[in-house]
């Protein structure tokens, strides 16, 4: 079945850092979303990307859609201590309305 | 304020007893979806309903029945047949944008036995 592998399982970093984070798979999509999960919430989407090659901003945060079609990436720049959760990627499965995650980069950041 | 109730936020179980979670949304969404959170396995597909009076099984289905009688209320019970209940349990809703399929999650309940 289809799978996306999100690397890495979990990054420690320092406030100010940059972090960059990926997603890949085997199949070939047409969308990217990527959500982020605070401690204890539900999942908040972040960005949505729906065209390849294309480069999204959301304030700190960018994500990139491959050219393949096959990955994505994410990147946080100077990291603050509110960054602090898991972050998944996710695409859709098919036609069911249904969608496939990743299994969640889990980042910590040291004040 | 629109969005996504999940209640309660903590649950206790006994043993052999069933239990519902409840969801409510009222972004006017047609599908909604159940997740179980493990730590470490990310979001697994319990159930989805695409729309009222229907549903199907997802992923980890077996313990779990739902019921879609409302648009807004998509109810999960975790029945005694689910010997490992303890999770976090999160509900969503979607809708289509941008071609791609966009889910809202509630806050979720955290599921303990005792």
């Amino acid at each position: 079945g289809q799978q996306l592998n999100q690397s890495p399982q979990s990054m420690f970093i320092q406030e100010g850092e940059d972090v960059s984070m990926n997603c890949t798979s085997s199949s070939i999509f047409n969308t990217w979303l990527w959500y982020k999960q605070d401690p204890g919430e539900g999942p908040v989407l972040l960005i949505a990307l729906y065209k390849a090659g294309e480069l999204t901003s959301n304030g700190r945060l960018t994500a990139q859609f491959g050219i393949t079609r096959k990955d994505s990436f994410l990147n946080i720049s100077a990291s603050i201590p509110s960054d602090v959760g898991i972050y998944f990627c996710a695409n859709m499965a098919g036609n069911n309305r249904k969608l496939i995650w990743g299994l969640g980069t889990s980042l910590a950041v040291n004040p | 304020d629109g969005g996504i109730t999940q209640s309660p936020k903590y649950l206790f179980r006994k043993e052999g007893q069933n239990v519902t979670l409840s969801c409510e949304q009222n972004l006017n969404h047609d599908a909604m979806y159940w997740y179980r959170q493990d730590p470490g396995q990310g979001l697994r597909l319990i159930y989805y309903s695409q729309i009222v009076n229907d549903f199907q099984k997802g992923d980890i289905a077996e313990g779990y029945s739902v019921s879609r009688e409302k648009k807004e209320s998509f109810p999960l019970t975790v029945t005694s047949a689910q010997k490992n209940p303890t999770a976090f349990y999160l509900c969503a809703s979607s809708k289509i944008e941008g071609g791609g399929n966009i889910q809202y999650f509630g806050a979720g309940t955290r599921l303990s036995v005792l």
